[in-house]
């Protein structure tokens, strides 16, 4: 079966930055993307980007334009999702989910599968 | 940016009644639109994309609807798995990709 296994919860001060990883299984890793949505406490679904896991294109989302990175190794079937000068508002649950895709071989916007969510706080 | 509005915020029902909640976008997504239903601690799950097609193990009970910008999500008779809160999803206009604020429906 598909899963999506992220990686735990993390702790930074302000400024730094974090690396949250996404390990998938059950499907082939390169056929699809992962996208990265966020969950502030108590708060609704943020979209954050995604990447293509066949050639690594992405997109992210304007809001975190300069300070997300999100990367792809296809040898351990990972994603990764960075984010850099934190502030205290990106405290959140961060989930990746794999994006469903057409018949032509398209991502389509539709997120089948999701990790279980890696909850990074901010504080100093 | 395609902006979705979820109504009501709230909805509180009781179990075996009709629970019936819409999304509107800002301009038309055609039927490309998802809804996922999340309970507390949990991630999101895929319940209905391109409007109205149910995804795997979904049961019959929940059944989407709509198209172009006035979508509904209709859950016939509510079981006790069933209140949480749901989000609609567009993914006709992307990027970038937008969620409603969330529909939570609660046990009255």
């Amino acid at each position: 079966q598909v899963l999506l296994v992220q990686s735990g919860p993390e702790v930074k001060r302000p400024g730094a930055s974090v690396k949250v990883s996404c390990k998938a299984s059950g499907y082939t890793f390169t056929s699809n993307g992962i996208t990265w949505v966020r969950q502030a406490p108590g708060q609704g679904l943020e979209w954050m980007g995604w990447i293509s896991a066949y050639n690594s294109r992405t997109h992210y989302a304007q809001n975190f334009q300069g300070r997300v990175t999100m990367t792809t190794d296809t040898s351990t079937s990972t994603a990764y999702m960075e984010l850099s000068n934190l502030r205290s508002d990106d405290t959140a649950v961060y989930y990746c989910a794999r994006m469903r895709v057409n018949e032509f071989g398209e991502l389509l916007a539709v997120f089948e599968y999701w990790g279980q969510g890696s909850l990074v706080t901010v504080s100093s | 940016e395609v902006v979705l509005t979820q109504s009501p915020a709230t909805l509180s029902l009781s179990p075996g009644e009709r629970a019936t909640l819409s999304c509107r976008a800002s301009q038309s997504v055609s039927t490309s639109l998802a809804w996922y239903q999340q309970k507390p601690g949990q991630a999101p799950r895929l319940l209905i994309y391109d409007a109205s097609t149910r995804a795997p193990g979904i049961p019959a009970r929940i059944s989407g609807s709509g198209s172009g910008i006035d979508f509904t999500l209709t859950i016939s008779s509510l079981e006790p798995e069933d209140f949480a809160v749901y989000y609609c999803q567009q993914g006709g206009y992307w990027p970038p990709i937008t969620f409603g604020g969330g529909t939570k429906v609660e046990i009255k």
